[in-house]
């Protein structure tokens, strides 16, 4: 079975501020990584996925995550935040044929 | 393409009523989950079907139900409503069974009072 630790609950940073928030898994098979994020009221959105390959992947708005094997984490960041970043920030794990597996959360609150 | 599709979008029940929550996945996906999303418990998975048939289960009581139909839209059930099963229900959809990839709704929020 698959766990995902979130680390920080909730992250206040001024705009323009870098920005990292950290996920940590645990997982006994070979698993893809994601993180999603939430705006008030919405949905999930799909932010970025590491499948294989390179382990930096990036989204289009300028956030990235690494997967770190050896550590068994997959951090996101940013090095520059908007006011329109704030939001909750899930980080997921799916390994085989198992169901996806989120953490708890990361409210990120970016001030002026 | 359209996206994932749930309704209603807010909801609100008496306890003891029953609750029927529909999601219809983007064109083409054969895969729909279920989740359940509340401030203490964060993001529980309640079950996935494939194929009009159910192929992964969470652990939430029996009083939770879904099925899914041959066009792939899902419907979840919720009997004997209690005060705590007021969330947002979120259902995803993908291409087929477990591949990565899943798509979300913007989601239904039961209230029960």
């Amino acid at each position: 079975a698959q766990s995902v630790t979130q680390l920080d609950s909730q992250v206040p940073v001024f705009e323009e501020a870098p920005v990292e928030l950290r996920c940590n898994y645990s997982s006994s098979v070979s698993v893809y990584l994601f993180w999603y994020v939430q705006y008030p009221n919405q949905g999930l959105q799909l932010l970025l996925k590491y499948l294989s390959g390179s382990t930096l992947v990036e989204s289009i708005n300028g956030f990235e995550a690494e997967f770190n094997k050896s550590q068994t984490s997959f951090h996101l960041r940013k090095p520059s935040v908007h006011i329109s970043d704030t939001a909750e920030y899930f980080c997921a794990v799916q390994g085989g044929s198992e169901k996806l597996v989120f953490g708890k959360g990361t409210k990120l609150t970016v001030n002026p | 393409k359209a996206g994932v599709t749930q309704t209603p979008r807010y909801l609100i029940k008496t306890r003891g009523q029953q609750v029927t929550l529909s999601c219809s996945p983007i064109s083409g996906h054969r895969s729909v989950s279920w989740y359940q999303q509340t401030p203490g418990q964060g993001l529980q998975f309640l079950f996935e079907y494939f194929s009009e048939t159910q192929r992964n289960k969470g652990n939430f009581p029996g009083r939770f139900s879904g099925r899914q139909f041959s066009n792939s839209r899902s419907e979840m059930n919720v009997s004997t409503l209690e005060l705590g099963d007021s969330a947002l229900y979120l259902c995803a959809s993908s291409l087929a069974l477990s591949t990565w990839g899943k798509f979300f709704g913007q989601g239904t929020r039961l209230t029960v009072v």
